[in-house]
């Protein structure tokens, strides 16, 4: 079964705080790649990273990092210094080269306290 | 470069009567899909589309939701007669293939069936 898991629903933080977002997958396949999307308040989601299951280099850009270990199933997403824009919804997405259906999980509600 | 476009982005209806939501993707993007996302959850595939072909259409509720991409380009989805249950935000994603490729989404559409 092709599963991910966010399992914190609603954190909150003050600004400039540091915050990670857990997300666990679970699959049967050996090859497939995984995907973080951000949906602010007015319900876009846009793509912030993708990471093949082959690529296990972790990647940082500005303030977000993401830590990928397959060892673990894990694709961990760290905000560094929080602000007030980073308030938003966001997924993990597991995917797979046979079929381009996503499995999200359900989302960590980020609220950034000013 | 435009995103993927959809509208109209708020629709309130009455239960039992119809509506259309409409999609243009992101221009050279051969694969289209429809996601419903309910309140607290992560979307949900409702059909994809290759062209103007229907790839995986297995979780689209066929008695009352239909969609089409003449085409090849636009997209409609519409619910007729629309339930209670169908109230949520309907996002259109497009991507260049079929296969292992990065979806991009649009605004959504948040309906409310009342």
């Amino acid at each position: 079964a092709q599963k991910v898991t966010q399992a914190q629903t609603e954190i909150s933080v003050v600004e400039k705080e540091d915050v990670t977002l857990d997300c666990v997958y679970e699959t049967r396949d050996t090859t497939y790649y995984l995907f973080w999307y951000k949906q602010p308040p007015s319900g876009e989601l846009v793509f912030l990273i993708r990471r093949n299951s082959f690529d296990e280099q972790n990647e940082i850009s500005g303030r977000y990092s993401w830590n990928f270990q397959k060892s673990t199933s894990s694709f961990n997403f760290t905000i560094t210094a929080s602000q007030v824009v980073d308030s938003a919804v966001y997924f993990c997405a597991l995917g797979f080269y046979g079929n381009n259906r996503l499995a999200f999980g359900k989302g960590n509600q980020v609220v950034v306290i000013p | 470069e435009a995103g993927v476009a959809q509208s109209p982005r708020y629709k309130i209806i009455e239960k039992r009567q119809s509506v259309a939501f409409w999609c243009n993707p992101i221009s050279g993007h051969a694969t289209l899909y429809w996601y419903q996302q309910i309140l607290g959850q992560g979307p949900k595939l409702l059909i994809q589309f290759q062209n103007n072909g229907v790839v995986d259409d297995s979780q689209l509720p066929k008695d009352r939701f239909s969609a089409e991409r003449l085409k090849g380009v636009d997209s409609t989805l519409k619910i007729q007669p629309a339930k209670l249950e169908d109230s949520a935000v309907y996002l259109c994603a497009s991507s260049l293939g079929p296969l292992g490729e990065t979806q991009y989404f649009g605004p959504g559409t948040r309906l409310l069936v009342l």
